[in-house]
Order: structure tokens, then C-alpha cells, then sequence
């Protein structure tokens, strides 16, 4: 079964460094999204791919937050400098096809512990 | 911005109960999602819901869309431990295809055997 790929898995660094996480959508996945989950809450949207174009980055924080998806394929999230207030989980997941009416496939996600 | 809130945030119960977990949106939504988190995993679509008042099952998990679109259920009849995990709801609002999802803070499970 098709698996949305995330990398690393876990991330520990110091506050002002930079970090930079990877995902690769299920092959075919035109929609790519990644989510910021703190701890206790539910997944927030950072950032929203339609193939390589930027649909929806209201909620990116664009001080430190960048996000590309170059080919319309696989993404990357890097922020720099992390602060304490970026530790959390960053989630991807894709949908098919370019209606955003369909299920969202998750990855594992990456943690990120900011020290 | 739109709002959804989830009640309650934990819900503990012995094997065998019911339980009830309940979504509401600060506006009207085209469609509500449901998702399950395991502990330590990521969140596993269960359903879509579109239509108003729409009441879908899903062997003993029974989902409910309210009549104005602003509020939906999800009910778990005879709970296993299997049941064990985090459920949230995630309301898209109308007016564009490619809007968001929004999703609520989620309903703890736990199960006690």
C-alpha cells in the first residue's frame, strides 16, 4: 500500500539553528499539505501545495517558515532560525487529484524537539 | 476565522460502553472529515460527510452531519480496546475548492478492559 514518506522522523536542535524536513507524497498526489500538531491539539495547515504552486500559506509563518515543492512532487519545510515555540510535530499528507475534497493520506511525521 | 470545537477533550470508558464524541464549526461547512490518531501515530481517515443531515456507519461507528451544516457526531457502540486513540473532526468551508481543512482539538479515548 502507498505511503506518504517523511524524513527524519525525529529532530532534535538548538534554538537559532536551522532545520529543514522532507516529505514525498503517494506517487500521483497532486495536493501536498504540510501540518504543524502541537502536543493535545489537533493538526494546524501551514502551507498547501497545488502541484508546485501555493494555494494557501496564510498560516505560514513567512519570518522563518519557507516551504517548496519545485517539480510538484516532493516538498520540503525549513525553518530558520528555530525557536523553543516551534517544537511539535510536522505532518504531510497528500490527496489525489486536484479537488481537495478527498481523503487526506498522512505521513508518520517528523518531531522536532527545539532546545 | 473558522472554528471548530471539539467536546469533551477525554472521554475514559470500560470495554463494552458507548461513546459519543461531538464537533461543532463557527460556520456553516461544505463537508466534515473524521480522523483517528493512535497513540504515537499519525491521524487515519475514517469518513466524509457532505450531504445535511447525513448519517453514515461504519460497522459499530455511526457518524452524523447536522441538518444546518454546522455540527456533526461521532458515536462508537460497544467500545473495544481497539477503540483507543485520538478523534478529531476537520470542517472544510464552502466557497472555493481548494479550502481548507480545519480541524478540532480532538477527543481523547481510553478504554479500560
Amino acid at each position: 500500500e502507498a505511503e506518504v514518506a517523511q524524513s527524519p522522523r525525529y529532530k532534535i536542535t538548538e534554538k537559532s539553528q536551522a532545520v529543514a524536513f522532507w516529505c514525498d507524497p503517494i506517487s500521483g498526489h497532486a495536493t501536498l499539505y504540510w501540518y504543524r500538531q502541537i502536543l493535545g491539539q489537533g493538526p494546524e495547515l501551514l502551507v498547501q501545495f497545488q502541484d508546485e504552486s501555493v494555494v494557501d500559506d496564510s498560516q505560514l509563518p513567512k519570518d522563518r517558515f519557507s516551504a517548496e515543492r519545485l517539480k510538484g512532487v516532493d516538498s520540503t519545510l525549513k525553518i530558520q532560525p528555530a525557536e523553543l515555540g516551534d517544537s511539535a510535530m510536522y505532518l504531510c499528507a497528500s490527496t489525489q487529484g486536484g479537488a481537495s475534497y478527498n481523503e487526506q493520506f498522512f505521513g508518520p511525521g517528523t518531531r522536532l524537539t527545539v532546545l | 476565522g473558522q472554528q471548530v470545537m471539539q467536546i469533551p477533550q477525554y472521554q475514559h470508558v470500560q470495554e463494552g460502553e458507548d461513546f459519543t464524541t461531538y464537533c461543532n464549526s463557527s460556520t456553516t461547512l461544505s463537508n466534515i472529515q473524521w480522523y483517528k490518531q493512535r497513540p504515537g501515530g499519525h491521524p487515519v481517515f475514517l469518513i466524509q460527510l457532505v450531504k445535511s443531515g447525513e448519517v453514515k456507519k461504519q460497522k459499530r461507528l455511526t457518524f452524523q452531519f447536522g441538518e444546518a451544516k454546522k455540527n456533526s457526531s461521532l458515536h462508537i457502540t460497544a467500545t473495544q480496546t481497539t477503540d483507543v486513540g485520538t478523534y478529531f473532526c476537520a470542517g472544510r468551508a464552502g466557497g472555493t475548492s481548494y479550502g481548507k481543512l480545519t480541524f478540532g482539538q480532538g477527543t481523547i479515548l481510553t478504554v479500560h478492559p
